[in-house]
């Protein structure tokens, strides 16, 4: 079964800061996704990675994709406090399977 | 909002019952996924259906059941029903088959079971 790590599992982070929050996983794929979870509400896709390399970006995130470290990033650029929620990342398996990582709990502080 | 409608909101049920959780894709979208949330296990994908045809099948309990009818929507049953399904149940739904395209989630079921 694939496994997939994220971290961290908590972020604190002051407004205008800059962070990173990072998805390993544990066998070849290639489609990672990444979503976004406000409290109590369903989840907003963000970001679908196809590629090795693949980079895509919307406002202040941007995520990447480098299948062959078997790694996902999703960089936070001078952090706002709507930006406060939790995020997933999911991969795909070739039998169309998808595994989900922990999250993380992003709270943005003024 | 993202299209995609689930009913009931909430359901409340006692330990062996069945129940039944409805799904409407977004119009234009052929694929249904099921997930389910929950504190213990978290995100997991339970099930699949494109045009009507199963998928793909994730960690999904033999007590569990789905389908999806011709006109698109799709149904989860839950029978038997233990303390420990008591979870969020997320329908999804994308254009395409094999996961390349946004999935976009409804609202969502919460199940309790008491």
């Amino acid at each position: 079964e694939l496994k997939v790590e994220q971290n961290p599992l908590f972020l604190s982070m002051q407004e205008g800061k800059n962070y990173t929050i990072y998805c390993n996983y544990s066998t070849t794929s290639d489609r990672l996704y990444w979503y976004r979870q406000d409290p109590g509400k369903s989840l907003e896709s963000l970001f679908v990675l196809l590629s090795n390399g693949a980079v895509k970006q919307e406002g202040r995130l941007m995520a990447s994709l480098d299948t062959k470290a078997r790694l996902s990033t999703l960089h936070i650029t001078a952090a706002v406090h709507d930006l406060s929620a939790t995020y997933f990342c999911a991969v795909g398996d070739t039998g169309n399977q998808f595994y989900f990582g922990t999250g993380t709990s992003l709270t943005v502080i003024p | 909002d993202s299209g995609v409608t689930q009913t009931p909101k909430h359901l409340i049920t006692a330990t062996g019952q069945r129940v039944t959780l409805r799904c409407s894709p977004r119009s234009g979208d052929l694929s249904v996924y099921w997930y389910q949330q929950s504190l213990d296990q978290g995100l997991q994908f339970l099930i699949q259906y494109y045009n009507g045809e199963e998928r793909a099948k994730g960690n999904i309990l033999e007590r569990f059941s789905a389908q999806q009818f011709p006109d698109l929507h799709s149904e989860l049953n839950l029978s038997s029903l233990e303390l420990g399904d008591s979870a969020l149940y997320f329908c999804a739904s994308s254009v395409d088959i094999g996961g390349s395209y946004e999935q976009y989630f409804g609202p969502g079921t919460r199940l309790t079971v008491t």
